[in-house]
């Protein structure tokens, strides 16, 4: 099966708090990219973070930073310092072989509120 | 980096009537686009993909008859909504493939938001 689950409906933390929103992924492909998407209220889509599966280093990248863990099949996304800015939709996605195409697998999103 | 353009952003028409979405990809040629179809708070729900120059397949119950894909070159396509109806009110997202980077990246436009009275 080929699937994403992001258990958290939503979270709600005060400004400059830690929070870590959870993806656990199911594939059968052993060459597979994730990915985590912010979406704010306006709906654009903003992308994140890609990550090759044959690559589990985890990445930084100023107040984010993604832990891919391949034994437990997750991959999760930790806000440090939360900002009210961060307020919004985050979506995690696989990518899956379907039918002769890439296609994106999307778990259901976290709505993250950061309260000031 | 690669850009991807939705035109309109947003649109308000009256039920009967049809409503195209255009997608443009500005700065790489897309061989493969996709359509999505957001309800409100929900996620992402693809409704078809289209290959530049054949067909759009389209994803289990989606009427292909209403929502028409075109995608005509590499640059484009289109979504019609025909003979739009209440329940067809929802945001409309379109991606595209950039064939020379990384399988699997998809770049998506902004959205349409469609309202049908």
């Amino acid at each position: 099966a080929q699937k994403v689950t992001q258990a958290q409906t939503e979270i709600s933390v005060v400004e400059k708090e830690d929070v870590t929103l959870d993806c656990v992924y199911e594939t059968r492909d052993t060459t597979y990219y994730l990915f985590w998407y912010k979406q704010p209220p306006s709906g654009e889509l903003v992308f994140l973070i890609r990550r090759n599966s044959f690559d589990e280093q985890n990445e930084i990248s100023g107040r984010y930073s993604w832990n891919f863990q391949k034994s437990t099949s997750s991959f999760n996304f930790t806000i440090t310092a939360s900002q009210v800015v961060d307020s919004a939709v985050y979506f995690c996605a696989l990518s899956a072989l379907m039918d002769s195409n890439y296609q994106l697998i999307w778990g259901a999103g976290t709505k993250l509120i950061i309260k000031p | 980096g690669a850009v991807v353009s939705q035109h309109p952003s947003w649109v308000i028409c009256k039920s009967g009537t049809s409503v195209k979405i255009e997608c443009r990809s500005l700065d790489f040629q897309a061989t493969t686009m996709f359509w999505y179809r957001q309800f409100p708070k929900k996620s992402l729900m693809l409704m078809a993909t289209s290959n530049e120059g054949s067909k759009a397949t389209y994803e289990q119950g989606v009427e292909k008859d209403k929502f028409l894909i075109n995608h005509a070159s590499l640059t484009l396509s289109t979504l019609t909504v025909t003979s739009a109806h209440p329940e067809d009110s929802s945001f409309y997202i379109c991606s595209a493939r950039d064939p020379l980077q990384g399988r699997g990246e998809q770049y998506f436009g902004p959205g349409t938001r469609l309202t049908v009275t």
